[in-house]
């Protein structure tokens, strides 16, 4: 079965500095792959997504995310990071077909003054 | 505006009874989830149904039931069978037609008292 690690539970940045939360799949094709932000007590809000195509992809909120077949990875990136970036950051596979999203355990984002 | 209303926002519960949280969308999606959200866990399908009138286990669907008589609506029920049923859980949908960019409700936290 697919799966998906986010090794970095909490992650602290400094504002104005670069940001890159990581993720890694399993999974034997090329899956559809998300990046979806959490506010405290709220739903989550889809940042980007990779279908297919040039591997760099851009988001919402000045995200990208780079795809890497050979690593299994699809990083979070962010040049200059705001106090409001501050959330939790979850990384997502779909199963190609089966229509069904497996998240990550989830990176939550703390922006130091 | 289109999105997903769940209710309640806040929910109690003593031991032994059964609770049922709402989920209504009026984005004309046709597939709608169930997700279970912990510390530390991530995200965990409970259920899901891509059409009316059927629906499919999750990985946790243990002490859980759903119904989809219409397709605006796709409540969960939380039975006394489900051992650990404090948590946050969201409710979400998408049009169903394969890559999966997922709308999410602004989640129901459960208390069991």
């Amino acid at each position: 079965a697919q799966s998906v690690t986010q090794p970095d539970i909490h992650i602290t940045v400094s504002e104005g500095a670069s940001l890159e939360l990581r993720c890694n799949y399993s999974y034997g094709a090329t899956p559809y792959l998300f990046w979806y932000v959490q506010s405290p007590g709220q739903g989550l809000q889809l940042l980007l997504k990779y279908f297919s195509g040039d591997t760099l992809v851009q988001g919402i909120k000045g995200f990208e995310a780079e795809f890497k077949r050979s690593q299994s990875s699809f990083n979070l990136r962010k040049p200059s990071v705001h106090w409001s970036d501050a959330a939790e950051y979850f990384c997502a596979v779909e199963n190609t077909g089966f229509q069904k999203l497996v998240f990550g355990t989830g990176t939550r984002l703390l922006v130091s003054p | 505006d289109g999105g997903i209303t769940q209710s309640p926002k806040y929910l109690f519960r003593k031991e032994g009874q059964n609770v049922t949280l709402s989920c209504e969308q009026n984005l004309n999606h046709d597939a709608m989830y169930w997700y279970r959200q912990d510390p530390g866990q991530g995200l965990r399908l409970i259920y899901y149904s891509q059409i009316v009138n059927d629906f499919q286990k999750g990985d946790i669907a243990e002490g859980y039931s759903v119904s989809r008589e219409k397709k605006e609506s796709f409540p969960l029920t939380v039975t006394s069978a489900q051992k650990n049923p404090t948590a946050f859980y969201l409710c979400a949908s998408t049009v169903g037609s394969g890559a999966n960019v997922l709308t999410f409700g602004a989640g129901s936290r459960l208390t069991v008292l």
